[in-house]
């Protein structure tokens, strides 16, 4: 099993639409994660992170499933300036000091 | 403005003249990491280090080394470029991580290099 997959679209989906992707990760001992947007071309930058079972900020909601160990991101009320590749990044375990990136979801919003 | 700079953001260089792309943060953060992005595989780990004089490697280190003689810079050396180093590369700094602690990394804007 792959440490961080995720599935790598496009989801091409159209303004106003309610998107979720998911993002599995082999490593029991994962504590912390952290969800990045990357516009093409452009450095990674850091959306959300989740430390229990999920967060929310405004239109954006993550979840964390740690029996499945799959953690998830939901955009309600889909924009154009949404469009972008969302990557998934756990942390390692307590003494680990490193991100491990998923390969990314890639988003279109369509108007 | 808290920031991390990288330099060049463009390099066209050819198999095995050394090179040099910098990296500097200017948030006093402890922790940086240089990573690798390309189509298909995600952004990978080259090195890390996790402060002055202290450097590990990552998921991909062969072939590059690294530095971190000063806090604010973390240089990342390529001795003799393969075409196969072709890459977008970039550098990234947090405050130290410890235990299950928030960090957000701080991305630079990225290099993108060609070997020729």
């Amino acid at each position: 099993r792959k440490e961080v997959e995720q599935d790598p679209g496009p989801f091409n989906v159209p303004e106003g639409a309610t998107v979720a992707f998911n993002c599995t990760y082999s490593n029991s001992a994962s504590q912390s994660f952290f969800w990045y947007r990357q516009d093409c071309r452009k450095e990674p930058k850091l959306l959300m992170s989740v430390y229990s079972s999920g967060n929310e900020d405004g239109r954006f909601t993550a979840q964390l499933n740690r029996a499945s160990q799959y953690i998830s991101l939901l955009i309600r009320d889909s924009k154009l300036s949404d469009s972008a590749t969302y990557l998934c990044a756990p942390k390692g375990g307590a003494g680990s000091y490193q991100l491990t990136f998923g390969k990314g979801t890639k988003l279109s919003v369509i108007p | 403005e808290a920031q991390v700079t990288q330099n060049p953001r463009y390099l066209i260089t050819v198999t095995g003249k050394k090179l040099t792309v910098t990296c500097s943060q200017n948030m006093n953060h402890e922790y940086m990491s240089w990573y690798r992005q390309d189509p298909g595989l995600g952004l990978r780990q080259i090195y890390y280090s996790m402060n002055v004089e202290v450097t590990d490697k990552g998921d991909v280190p062969e072939g590059y080394k690294v530095s971190r003689k000063e806090k604010r810079n973390f240089p990342l050396i390529l001795e003799s470029p393969s075409p196969n180093q072709t890459s977008l590369y970039f550098c990234a700094s947090s405050l130290f991580p410890s235990g299950n602690s928030y960090n957000e990394q701080f991305f630079g804007p990225g290099t993108r290099l060609t070997v020729l």
